[in-house]
């Protein structure tokens, strides 16, 4: 696809529920970052790969939080035991090879834990 | 946690004025980006400016970077309604690569 891909939209579970959030990247993007955002803040950093490895997870909040990126493309973040204060738009972008160029957001899944 | 602290926090302006946005930030960096979000979720990459450089532009856009001072500023010439949005900045580390959002100025232009 043109842009980075995230589904779903939206996703609403109940709270003690493991959820998924898929990212396709823009193709041949080999970084691939996740941040969270809550209403009324910026977008807080949780993991950034370089191809198939987790170059930095120091964002993960905790060990309920967890992110794989198999083959270097597509992404997931699994989040186990969904709390009240997980709810928050999830990010994803994505940046070509070579440091300090620009990133290319998706439009976000909003999660909602009820 | 968040690396960069914009300023103001809010900012309401008529059409046509300029707006100027600050960000102060922590690290050494490689470079520091604008951002752009509109009311849902997407992030619109605007301008990038690296380290040994003191000013850029693009457009109605003008970019300042001041490494003594750990400070940017965006500018926005002639303001348009459609230019209502949050800006961020957002940073990359000096020897690192992940990118690293401030707490955002929300812009209002009123037609």
């Amino acid at each position: 696809g043109a842009g980075v891909s995230q589904t779903p939209s939206n996703k609403v579970t109940e709270k003690g529920k493991y959820v998924e959030l898929r990212c396709d990247p823009i193709s041949g993007h080999t970084a691939l970052y996740w941040y969270r955002q809550s209403l009324g803040q910026g977008p807080e950093f949780l993991i950034y790969f370089q191809g198939t490895g987790a170059a930095d997870d120091s964002g993960l909040p905790n060990d309920r939080f967890f992110a794989v990126r198999p083959e270097g493309s597509v992404s997931t973040l699994k989040i186990q035991r969904t709390e009240r204060g997980d709810s928050a738009v999830y990010l994803c972008a994505s940046s070509s090879p070579g440091r300090g160029t620009e990133a290319f957001f998706g439009q976000g899944t909003r999660l909602t834990v009820v | 946690s968040q690396q960069g602290e914009e300023d103001p926090q809010a900012l309401s302006i008529q059409e046509g004025e300029n707006a100027t946005m600050n960000c102060s930030y922590k690290t050494s960096i490689n470079n520091l980006q604008w951002y752009r979000q509109n009311s849902g979720r997407g992030l619109v990459h605007l301008i990038l400016i690296r380290s040994n450089e003191r000013e850029k532009h693009s457009g109605r856009l003008r970019v300042t970077l001041d490494t003594s001072k750990k400070s940017s500023s965006l500018l926005i010439t002639a303001s348009r309604a459609a230019d209502t949005a949050s800006y961020f900045c957002a940073t990359v580390k000096a020897g690192a690569n992940n990118l690293f959002f401030g707490t955002g100025t929300r812009l209002t232009v009123i037609p």
